[in-house]
């Protein structure tokens, strides 16, 4: 069962910030919220990845709030080629080691010209 | 970089054929993960490894096996294909680093 929640779809200016909201109301205190995207055609890519706190690197922003119940992923600058669906994941960790990832249907992001 | 490398791009199967999707990494992870992707119900999870000859059942295993006799591969098997079987197949690994899994480019298997 996907764990997560998401818009189906969002529009964004090229240049403008995207904010991208997720839902995990049910998220447990060891599991992490990872966001990948896929560009159609291809796999999905790791973005950004958090379990408490905010998370910045060179590509995106990643903001938990504080019950950690929603995060937001933000692409500071969109460019045409941020166009892609964004997964809101919930990492699932199990006893002795393994794991999965539990994807829910994602959002569409159009960045327009 | 980790490769994920899935045997075939595009594939065409006749119904009730057996099918086999391969996937290789180079990076020694010792998780690997099927999942098939369909238009509108996102990725979902068929069957992991976690170690050679161990496997565990996703959350759609229901006509698939699996099979995982070396670290680096990991096999979909499809023993009657079935038309509700057409869709895009996903390969991933890990080695539950905090950066996450790395997907193949995916085999698009189409039965006719």
């Amino acid at each position: 069962d996907a764990k997560t929640t998401q818009p189906p779809s969002m529009d964004c200016a090229e240049g403008r910030a995207a904010n991208l909201p997720c839902n995990h109301s049910t998220i447990s205190g060891n599991e992490y919220v990872y966001w990948y995207r896929q560009i159609h055609s291809q796999g999905p890519q790791y973005i950004i990845h958090g379990l408490k706190n905010n998370e910045t690197n060179e590509m995106a922003s990643l903001i938990i709030t504080e019950d950690r119940k929603s995060s937001t992923l933000i692409l500071p600058h969109a460019t045409l080629r941020d166009t892609a669906v964004y997964y809101c994941i919930v990492r699932v960790a199990y006893q002795g080691g393994s794991e999965k990832l539990v994807f829910g249907k994602g959002t569409k992001l159009t960045v327009n010209p | 970089d980790v490769k994920v490398t899935q045997s075939s791009r595009y594939l065409v199967k006749r119904t009730g054929e057996k099918v086999f999707l391969e996937c290789v990494q180079d990076m020694d992870h010792e998780n690997m993960f099927w999942y098939r992707q369909d238009p509108g119900l996102g990725l979902r999870l068929i069957y992991f490894s976690y170690d050679v000859k161990m496997k565990e059942k996703g959350d759609i295993p229901e006509g698939y096996s699996v099979s995982r006799e070396k670290k680096e591969r990991f096999s979909l098997i499809l023993e009657s294909a079935s038309t509700n079987q057409t869709s895009m197949y996903l390969c991933a690994s890990t080695n539950l680093d905090p950066y996450g899994y790395t997907f193949g480019s995916g085999t698009r298997l189409t039965v006719v």
